[in-house]
């Protein structure tokens, strides 16, 4: 089945620093990766769309110049978090989409827990 | 606005017994549904879906139900385990988009 691997899964960094997080499809190729962010008791929010190849499409609020997303190969997307601040802690998952599978094609990575202090 | 709600924050249910989760969507235009099971610090993963031409979807102990008029679906799992306990995010689609809208879940915890 396909699979996502998502880089690390936990990190920890000091206030002001970048982060970046990899999101890789394993054994599929996927045009396009999903970021979301998930609070604590709350529902996976999506922050942007990345496409391989293009500027990824950000959802309204989030911050594209403090949310960073390169999409720079059919199995690779990264999101960097620049500049980070403790309200960035959060857990953080990527998704890729296979190009022949359809709607069921959504594979989630693991998650990358984020705390920043 | 939320396009997709559990309005249930938790549900606890004995283990054996039936555990049904209830997901409802305001959205029209949503024509593929999908329940995905989550455990902590860990990703969703994909548990069952449904497409809007049916109403309903079983695999083995989940089965999906789905009623268009009432925009609602609901997720029964029977017989409920242990190991069901868990988070479940309903998430829905339409045949035009390529973005899953998540609700919000719901805590299932199956007391043995």
């Amino acid at each position: 089945g396909a699979v996502v691997s998502q880089h690390p899964s936990w990190v920890i960094c000091k206030s002001g620093t970048s982060v970046k997080i990899e999101c890789r499809s394993l054994d599929f190729q996927a045009t396009t990766m999903f970021w979301y962010r998930q609070f604590p008791k709350q529902s996976l929010m999506l922050m942007a769309t990345s496409n391989e190849g293009s500027k990824a499409t950000y959802e309204q609020g989030v911050e594209k110049d403090k949310f960073l997303i390169n999409h720079a190969s059919l199995t690779l997307s990264t999101l960097t978090v620049t500049s980070a601040h403790p309200e960035d802690s959060s857990f953080y998952i990527c998704s890729a989409r296979d190009l022949f599978r359809t709607v069921y094609g959504y594979t989630f990575g693991s998650g990358t827990r984020l705390t920043v202090v | 606005d939320q396009q997709v709600k559990q309005n249930s924050p938790s549900l606890s249910v004995q283990e054996g017994r039936i555990s049904i989760l209830n997901c409802d969507y305001t959205n029209s235009m949503f024509d593929y549904f999908l329940w995905y099971k989550k455990y902590p610090a860990e990703g969703p993963t994909f548990l069952i879906s449904i497409s809007s031409i049916k109403d309903k979807n079983e695999d083995g102990r989940f089965t999906v139900f789905l009623n268009k008029s009432a925009k609602h679906l609901s997720l029964h799992i029977v017989p409920s385990q242990p190991g069901d306990s868990a988070v479940y995010f309903c998430a829905a689609i339409s045949e035009y988009g390529n973005k899953l809208v998540f609700g919000a879940g719901t805590i299932l915890r199956v007391k043995s």
